[in-house]
């Protein structure tokens, strides 16, 4: 089956510790999103990316940071400079970012949480 | 960047039709209107999207005002699986983005 895979679903992260959140897509998008969602509240953009090896900076990239080296992957790292990281962190994907319809899917998230 | 209002929340009993509204009075010529959906603890999903002209898919209808400054997500037969948070999103193109407001937050009593 086609879709978006996040992994993992729950990630723990200690004060000081980088950690990575896998996205990987076997839809054969061009551009793939990342973006964080607090309690209640709507997505944010972290970072985006419409081709392999170049990607955006979003609303909220600071404390974060990205690559895409093959077209099915796009890892975010979330740094010890993200003061507050707990959130929701959903991956999505589309083809080409710039199509007319920018129907976006997204994966399953990963929830972070700080201990 | 165009924004949009949508209520927080809304109740609406099982198997009735749903009306959802939302406001984009600042809308632009060239912007989409996008509809996604959350269930809990889930990412979006796409529900459906519109121009001009009302739109009608598997999963609801889109009824779009004749100045494009409102708009309205239609489920025709609300089961109770349809309680998520939905959210109306303008896309402007080129721009490579969709902003996301809060929601309205579908509540489906039995």
């Amino acid at each position: 089956d086609g879709g978006i895979t996040q992994s993992p679903k729950y990630l723990f992260r200690k004060e000081g510790q980088n950690v990575t959140l896998s996205c990987e897509q076997n839809l054969n998008h061009d551009a793939m999103y990342w973006y964080r969602q607090d309690p209640g509240q709507g997505l944010r953009l972290i970072y985006y990316s419409q081709i392999v090896n170049d990607f955006q900076k979003g609303d909220i990239a600071e404390g974060y940071s990205v690559s895409r080296e093959k077209k099915e992957s796009f890892p975010l790292t979330v740094t010890s400079a993200q003061k507050n990281p707990t959130a929701f962190y959903l991956c999505a994907s589309s083809t080409h970012s710039g199509s007319m319809t920018g129907t976006q899917y997204f994966g399953p998230g990963t929830r972070l949480l700080v201990l | 960047d165009a924004k949009t209002t949508q209520p927080n929340s809304m109740e609406s009993n099982e198997e009735e039709p749903v009306h959802l509204p939302c406001n984009h009075s600042t809308i632009s010529g060239t912007d989409y209107i996008h509809w996604y959906r959350q269930l809990p603890s889930q990412g979006p999903e796409y529900v459906i999207h519109g121009l001009t002209s009302n739109v009608n898919n598997r999963m609801a209808s889109l009824a779009i005002a004749e100045d494009r400054k409102s708009s309205t997500l239609i489920l025709h037969r609300a089961t109770l699986r349809d309680a998520a948070v939905y959210y109306c999103i303008l896309r402007d193109v080129p721009v490579y983005q969709l902003i996301w407001g809060a929601g309205t937050k579908l509540i489906i009593k039995p």
